[in-house]
Formats: C-alpha cells, structure tokens, sequence
C-alpha cells in the first residue's frame, strides 16, 4: 500500500541551528501539505502545494521557514534559525484533487509518520 | 472565524459501554473527515463524511454528518481497549481542512 514517506523521524537540534526535513508524497498525489502539531493540539496547516506551486502559506512564518516542491514531487520544509518554540511533530500528508462545485477540493489527505523535532 | 471545536476532549470509558465524541464547526461544509492519531504516531484517515445525513460505520465506530446543525458525531458501540487513541474531526473550510483539537479516549478494562 502506498504511503506518505518523512525523514528524519527525530531530530534535536539546538536553537539557532537550520534544520530540514523531507517528505515524498503518494505517487500520483498533485497536493502536498505540511502542518505543524504541538502535543496535545490538533495539526495546523503550514503550507499547501498543488503541484510546484504553493497554494497556501498564509500560516507559515516566513521569517524563519521556508518550503519548496521544485519538481512537483517531493518536498523539502526548512527552519532558520530553530528556536524553542518550534519543538512539535512535523507532519506531511498529500492527496489527489477533484473538482466540486466549480472549485477544485481535495479528497482525503494521507498522512506520513511525521518528524518529531526538539529543540534545546 | 473558522472553528472546529469537539466535546468531550478527554474521554475514558469502560470496556462494553457506548458513547457519542462530538464535532461542532462555525461555517458551512459539507465534507468532514474524522481520523485517528496513537500516541507518538501519525493520523489514520478512518470516515470521510461528503452530505448531509451522511453516515459511515467500521466496526465499532459509526460517525455522522448534520450540515446543517453543523455537527457531526463519533459513536463508539462496545468500546474495546484497542480503541484506546485521539480522535480528530477536520472541517474542509476552504481554502484549508481546520482540525478540532481532538477527543483523548482511554477505554479501561
């Protein structure tokens, strides 16, 4: 069964370092999503890709964090410099796109096992 | 505002018993999804909901869709310790799914 692939699975950084992390959708998946989860809170959208373009940031703090999808395929998030608040999973999820109602929705986002980041 | 708010948020239930998680939203859709999400772990797609009076059911979880109450519910039937997880309700809220902050259940022996 195809699946959403992240890596790292951990990282601990210290603040003010750069970290980045990976994420290969399902094959054949056109949107890309990465969102933010603090423990205990439900996932909050970051940044929204349909294929190389971004769709939605208007949640992404653009100061420190950054995103790209230069093929359309994978996607790299990156955060410069880390600090402490940013400690949280990093989940990415991707899904196939429809057309409803004269507007292009999305259908069902799979998601990956996410990237658990600790910043000290 | 767009918001997505469930209740209860921290439910723990005995083994064999019944009980209703709740999904209230603050705009119109009609289409929800509920996921669930084991601890340390990803989330699980487990109904999407895509009309009004839409119901699914899996096993001992059946979940509901009033548009236009804009409620949506989660009953759990006979609730078994493999139960035991978060669940989310997502709101498709265009442009972005919104998720509540999620129902912890803990179902005990």
């Amino acid at each position: 069964e195809a699946e959403v692939a992240q890596s790292p699975r951990y990282k601990i950084t210290e603040k003010s370092q750069a970290v980045a992390f990976w994420c290969d959708p399902i094959s054949g998946h056109a949107t890309l999503y990465w969102y933010r989860q603090i423990l205990g809170q439900g996932p909050e959208l970051l940044v929204q890709f349909q294929d190389e373009s971004v769709v939605d940031d208007s949640q992404l703090p653009k100061d420190r964090f950054s995103a790209e999808r230069l093929k359309g395929v994978d996607s790299t998030l990156k955060i410069q410099p880390a600090e402490l608040g940013d400690s949280a999973m990093y989940l990415c999820a991707s899904s196939l796109d429809a057309w409803t109602s004269g507007r292009l929705s999305q259908e069902t986002q799979y998601f990956g096992p996410g990237t658990r980041l600790l910043v000290l | 505002e767009l918001k997505v708010e469930q209740n209860p948020l921290f439910l723990s239930m005995q083994e064999g018993k019944n009980y209703t998680i709740y999904c209230n939203y603050s705009t119109t859709s009609d289409r929800l999804y509920w996921y669930r999400q084991d601890p340390g772990k990803s989330l699980e797609s487990l109904f999407v909901l895509l009309s009004n009076g839409a119901v699914k059911q899996e096993g001992r979880l059946m979940a509901s869709l009033d548009t236009k109450a804009r409620l949506s519910t989660l009953h759990i039937t006979a609730a078994v310790h493999d139960l035991s997880a978060t669940y989310f309700c997502a709101v498709d809220m265009f442009p972005r799914l919104t998720f509540g902050e999620g129902t912890q259940l803990t179902v005990n022996p």
